[in-house]
């Protein structure tokens, strides 16, 4: 079985300021990680993916994320926030070979992140 | 089509009505799969389908919902007989099969349907 923790349901930021949503993952295999953004009434959009290459994964729109197995952690950061990053964001977790390979998506709760002026 | 489209974009139905949800996938993709986002809720898979086989069907909730694929391409999804806890967003999502023996395909998400059971 697979799980995915999102530990804030709401962020709140200054614009320009460092954002840090945090993700914790549960799998019985090796796991592909994604984090998501919904902004409202639109579909949701990949921003990174971590398929056990480079532990450091670098996304759209600045954001990046840190795969760390020993802590099952893939917190998303991005340096400087912008008004246009206001979204929800969800982390997702996919079971990797030997798993579910064909790829059914968990989802966590999601984060809301909201940026003010 | 540039991405995946869904219609209708936004669903009003009676208790008891019966519904059905379409989802047209990228072109050439192998994998389609729907998912059911309750307001302020993470997405939930509830079945997927390779081409025109459904290999797994295990997040459908009751026998109500049914999906198909009968060619490969476009998928629908019905509910019968709605109730009011079917209200939700649903998600389709589609992608191209990973390379052989390691990692799934990226999946693309639809716009989605608002589904309001009064």
């Amino acid at each position: 079985a697979q799980s995915v923790t999102q530990l804030d349901s709401h962020v709140s930021v200054s614009e320009g300021t460092p954002v840090l949503l945090r993700c914790n993952y549960s799998s019985s295999y090796s796991p592909s990680l994604f984090w998501y953004v919904q902004h409202p009434n639109k579909g949701l959009q990949l921003l990174l993916k971590y398929t056990s290459a480079a532990t450091l994964v670098k996304g759209i729109n600045g954001f990046e994320a840190e795969f760390k197995k020993s802590e099952t952690s893939f917190h998303l950061t991005k340096p400087s926030a912008h008004m246009s990053d206001a979204a929800e964001y969800f982390c997702v977790v996919s079971g990797g070979a030997g798993g579910t390979s064909y790829g059914k998506l968990t989802f966590g709760q999601g984060t809301i992140l909201t940026v003010h002026p | 089509g540039a991405g995946v489209s869904q219609s209708p974009r936004y669903k009003v139905a009676k208790r008891g009505q019966d519904v059905a949800l379409r989802c047209d996938p990228i072109s050439g993709h192998v994998s389609l799969f729907w998912y059911q986002q309750a307001l302020g809720q993470g997405p939930e898979f509830l079945t997927y389908f390779q081409n025109e086989a459904q290999l797994d069907k295990s997040g459908l909730p009751s026998d109500r919902f049914f999906a198909e694929r009968p060619e490969g391409s476009v998928s629908t999804l019905k509910i019968q007989r709605t109730q009011q806890e079917d209200s939700a967003v649903y998600l389709c999502a589609s992608s191209s099969p990973g390379l052989a023996g390691r990692r799934i395909g990226t999946q693309y998400f639809g716009p989605g349907t608002r589904l309001t059971v009064l």
